[in-house]
């Protein structure tokens, strides 16, 4: 069965200072790793994912993700925060290898806010 | 490019009342998703389809049906709504022969019910 963590409900960070969310994950075989983006009264908006190789995946707005297989982690950062990155981040993961249909495994999502 | 549209944006129901939630995606996806968002609770699947004429179950079907006749359209029916489906809905697409692509979403839909 997949799984996705999201340890902190909320991250709180001054502006310019580097954002980190964290992010676990447990998966059959080869994972596929994503990060979305949800603004308030909108849909969630694909950031980044990880497919294959390089480990550090850079993204959309100036995020990129670290994957490190042997801690199971895919986490999310930005080096210098803005206020407007203040929003919801959910990590998920979908197997390369089983469930054939591809179903997409969604953390329960970090607020992030940053503040002037 | 409109995406994934999903109409309306909110609806208030009565106990008892049944609505349908459109969805439609202009990409050709042939997966197609609702979920369910509930506070602190992230994102739970109700139904999927992999293509017109198949749908299956998610996590949290009860209380609801899909069809999907159509490769564009994928409405979420509630019959008979009771409070515990008051949530925030969201309609997602995928091309799934690729499990590489991320899914695209809709704005989703406010329902209460009261």
């Amino acid at each position: 069965a997949q799984s996705v963590a999201q340890p902190e409900d909320q991250v709180n960070v001054a502006e310019g200072n580097p954002l980190t969310v964290k992010c676990t994950y447990s998966v059959s075989g080869n994972p596929y790793l994503f990060w979305y983006v949800q603004y308030p009264n909108r849909g969630l908006q694909f950031l980044l994912k990880y497919i294959t190789g390089d480990n550090l995946v850079k993204g959309s707005y100036g995020f990129e993700a670290e994957f490190n297989k042997s801690q199971t982690s895919f986490h999310l950062k930005k080096p210098s925060a803005l206020v407007s990155d203040s929003a919801l981040y959910f990590c998920a993961v979908r197997s390369m290898t089983t469930d054939s249909w591809g179903k997409f495994q969604f953390g329960a999502g970090t607020q992030v806010v940053v503040t002037p | 490019n409109a995406g994934v549209t999903q109409t309306p944006k909110f609806r208030i129901l009565k106990i008892g009342q049944s609505m349908t939630l459109q969805c439609t995606q202009d990409m050709n996806h042939n997966y197609m998703y609702w979920y369910r968002q509930d506070p602190g609770m992230g994102l739970k699947l109700i139904y999927y389809s992999v293509g017109a004429g198949i749908t299956d179950k998610g996590e949290v079907p009860n209380g609801y049906n899909v069809s999907r006749s159509t490769t564009e359209d994928f409405p979420l029916r509630l019959e008979l709504a009771a409070p515990s489906q008051t949530s925030v809905y969201f309609c997602a697409s995928s091309y799934g022969q690729a499990k590489s692509q991320p899914q695209h979403f809709g704005d989703g839909t406010r329902l209460s019910i009261l």
